[in-house]
């Protein structure tokens, strides 16, 4: 089975700076990986699929990028709403395995 | 407007079983895989397993296999998720998701889980 691994697990930063979170997949994936959202509460919201496509109503300071194994989640301008904790999740093979998580604060 | 909505909170003895519901609609239910996903208290998100409503084939984690079983009723557009022998470590908030899909002429690609169900507080306590 492919596993993904996250980081940082948490992150730390100031409304207006650039944010950015890793992914490696134990293997290729192409371009097979989902980013996610979630807030305190509230269920999962896909943000990027296939590794870089922005979803419909995705505010575009968020992008992904990569390909193959490392993966990569961009906020570039952080904003108080933005406060969340991160998943990339590789939708290659099932399983579809979720990385273990990046909270981000202000 | 596609949406899931999951049967409420249940609070249950260890020992015990639980079935959750899926309830789906704004798609044809039995085109899309759904899938399960477990969050145990402040943990991240663990992909249990999914099934494809029209035939009811269904794929587990190797984390979950033998311990959930995943059906589906395509006539009433609902999924389930059944939980027997219940423990502690049982206790988490359960979600259900639909698997979307892009189609390329005859090739299509399960991208995300890109619509979730509520999701569903299981609490099991003595």
């Amino acid at each position: 089975d492919i596993q993904v691994t996250q980081s940082p697990s948490s992150v730390t930063a100031s409304v207006g700076d650039r944010v950015t979170i890793t992914c490696r997949a134990s293997q290729p994936i192409s371009n097979s990986l989902a980013w996610y959202q979630q807030k305190p509460g509230e269920a999962p919201k896909v943000l990027v699929s296939f590794a870089s496509t922005l979803q419909s109503g995705v505010p575009p300071r968020f992008g992904g990028s990569g390909s193959g194994t490392d993966f990569t989640l961009t906020i570039s301008s952080l904003q108080p709403e933005d406060v969340a904790t991160y998943y990339c999740q590789q939708t290659n093979n099932f399983p579809w395995a979720f990385g273990q998580g990046t909270k981000v604060e202000i | 407007e596609v949406q899931l909505v999951q049967s409420g909170a249940e609070m249950k003895e260890p020992g015990e079983s639980l079935k959750i519901s899926c309830a789906t609609s704004g798609y044809t239910f039995d085109t899309h895989w759904i899938g399960w996903v477990r969050q145990m208290p402040g943990k991240g998100l663990e992909w249990m397993g999914i099934i494809w409503p029209d035939d009811s084939d269904a794929r587990y984690s190797p984390s979950f296999q033998g311990q959930v079983t995943i059906s589906a009723d395509k006539y009433i557009s609902t999924a389930y998720l059944q939980l027997n022998n219940l423990k502690a470590s049982d206790t988490a908030i359960y979600y259900c998701a639909r698997l979307g899909k892009l189609c390329r002429g005859s090739n299509c690609y399960n991208y995300a889980m890109d619509v979730w169900g509520q999701g569903t507080t299981v609490t099991v306590s003595s």
